[in-house]
């Protein structure tokens, strides 16, 4: 049963571009959670979805969308991209609201 | 709003005695609150959590936590440490009213270093 996957695993882009990161769930989970992970941080969430759908997003800005296909799979996209979003991106899904997340390995987003 | 501290950055004990990583809270209604590891280049790992009922918790690896309403705490205990339970350690909080439906708030991590 695989785990939590989360692509690319590195990636390095210059201010102002576009990323999309890309996170497949655990299998028989239908909720996803992204989260950033600045160094020497706890992880600070950015937005959940489920059923296809934003349900709940922490304080970040617009530039920060995403979106959740019908295999539950998700995509976490930043436009204009900032020094300052450089971070572990941590993709977590599980399996109604109050149960424990799984976390995938994350992506290394270098933004020079 | 909900919150979490850790209040010690690092803590060193030595192999065989026993760990404590401290864990306080704060949210509005009833907590939901989680422990994760994460060890070097890799994602969080799943300990243990608290919903309801009995106040200690039991979890991964001989870890347990004890959850204190009155002094919002839910710190993590194990009784004998092991070289291999170095690592980084985060204490989580969610919210139960629907309107907070998703939010974990994560403390900034431990940093827990056990030596031979």
């Amino acid at each position: 049963d695989a785990g939590v996957t989360q692509s690319p695993t590195h990636l390095i882009k210059t201010r102002g571009q576009q990323v999309t990161l890309r996170c497949s769930p655990k299998s028989g989970h239908d909720t996803v959670s992204w989260y950033q992970q600045a160094l020497g941080q706890g992880p600070q969430f950015i937005f959940q979805y489920y059923e296809e759908e934003e349900r709940q997003r922490g304080n970040f800005p617009d530039r920060f969308s995403g979106h959740q296909f019908p295999n539950y799979s998700s995509e976490l996209n930043v436009n204009a991209l900032l020094l300052g979003d450089s971070a572990l991106y941590l993709c977590a899904s599980s399996l109604e609201d109050y149960n424990e997340q799984f976390f995938g390995p994350g992506t290394r987003l270098t933004v020079l | 709003a909900q919150s979490v501290a850790q209040p010690e950055d690092q803590v060193n004990v030595a192999e065989g005695n026993p760990l404590t990583v401290k864990c306080t809270y704060s949210v509005s209604g009833n907590p939901y609150l989680f422990w994760y590891v994460q060890y070097p280049n890799r994602g969080l790992q799943f300990l243990l959590k608290y919903i309801t009922g009995d106040n200690l918790v039991k979890g991964s690896y001989g870890f347990e936590a004890e959850f204190n309403k009155s002094q919002t705490s839910f710190h993590l205990k194990k009784p004998s440490a092991l070289v291999s339970d170095s690592a980084l350690y985060f204490c989580a909080v969610r919210d139960t009213p629907y309107t907070n439906a998703g939010k974990s708030t994560f403390g900034d991590g431990t940093t827990l270093t056990v030596k031979p």
